[in-house]
């Protein structure tokens, strides 16, 4: 089956650093990928959406100059956190849609954690 | 805005009863609709896709019924098992296949 990746699993920094977090689709092109934020008890809230060669498009109130989302190739998109704060720290899961199986299913990564201290 | 409510938030049920989960949205201009299950700290695992065009989905003890005219979805899940505890989440499609979640089901099944 399809299987999504994403490195780091956890990641603790301090605060005002940047943080990049990978999202990899192993076995399937995916020429969209989403990025999702989880907070605790809360359900997943779409920070944006990342084509592969174009810009990624941002969810109204998520700053594109914060969380830079870069998708460089069809397997891999990756997510800047700038200058991370405490309110940062959340549960970071992506999603890759399978173009080219012409489905609509989305496959989900098993998330990262980030701590910001 | 599409808005996503799952009802009820946490269920406690004895191992090898029938249940019902709810999901109801305000926007029934949807292209799909899933069901997913996530595990404390983990990723989602996807567990059926209803097509717009659909009205239910099954796979193995699971069956989920869409009803857009209402706006309603239900999971069904026959004779609970503890491996089914986790939390339940319905996410809605739209045009551009981002998906828009519910806050979920915490589903605990007592062995």
């Amino acid at each position: 089956g399809a299987v999504v990746s994403q490195h780091p699993s956890w990641v603790i920094c301090k605060s005002g650093t940047s943080v990049k977090i990978e999202c990899r689709s192993l076995d399937f092109q995916a020429t969209t990928m989403f990025w999702y934020r989880q907070f605790p008890k809360q359900s997943l809230m779409l920070m944006a959406t990342s084509n592969e060669g174009s810009k990624a498009t941002y969810e109204q109130g998520v700053e594109k100059d914060k969380f830079l989302i870069n998708h460089a190739s069809l397997t891999l998109s990756t997510l800047t956190v700038t200058s991370a704060h405490p309110e940062d720290s959340s549960f970071y899961i992506c999603s890759a849609r399978a173009s080219e199986w012409g489905t609509d299913t989305q496959y989900f990564g098993p998330g990262t954690r980030l701590t910001v201290l | 805005k599409q808005e996503v409510t799952q009802i009820p938030a946490a269920l406690s049920v004895p191992e090898g009863e029938n249940l019902v989960l709810n999901c109801s949205f305000t926007d029934s201009a949807i292209y799909n609709l899933q069901w997913f299950r996530q595990d404390p700290g983990k990723g989602l695992t996807s567990l059926l896709l209803i097509q717009s065009s659909q009205r239910e989905q099954t796979s193995g003890r699971l069956n989920a019924s869409l009803d857009k005219s209402s706006g309603r979805s239900t999971l069904y899940i026959a004779a609970s098992q503890p491996g089914d505890s986790a939390t339940y989440l319905c996410a809605l499609g739209g045009s551009a296949r981002q998906l828009t979640f519910g806050s979920g089901t915490q589903l605990t099944v007592l062995p």
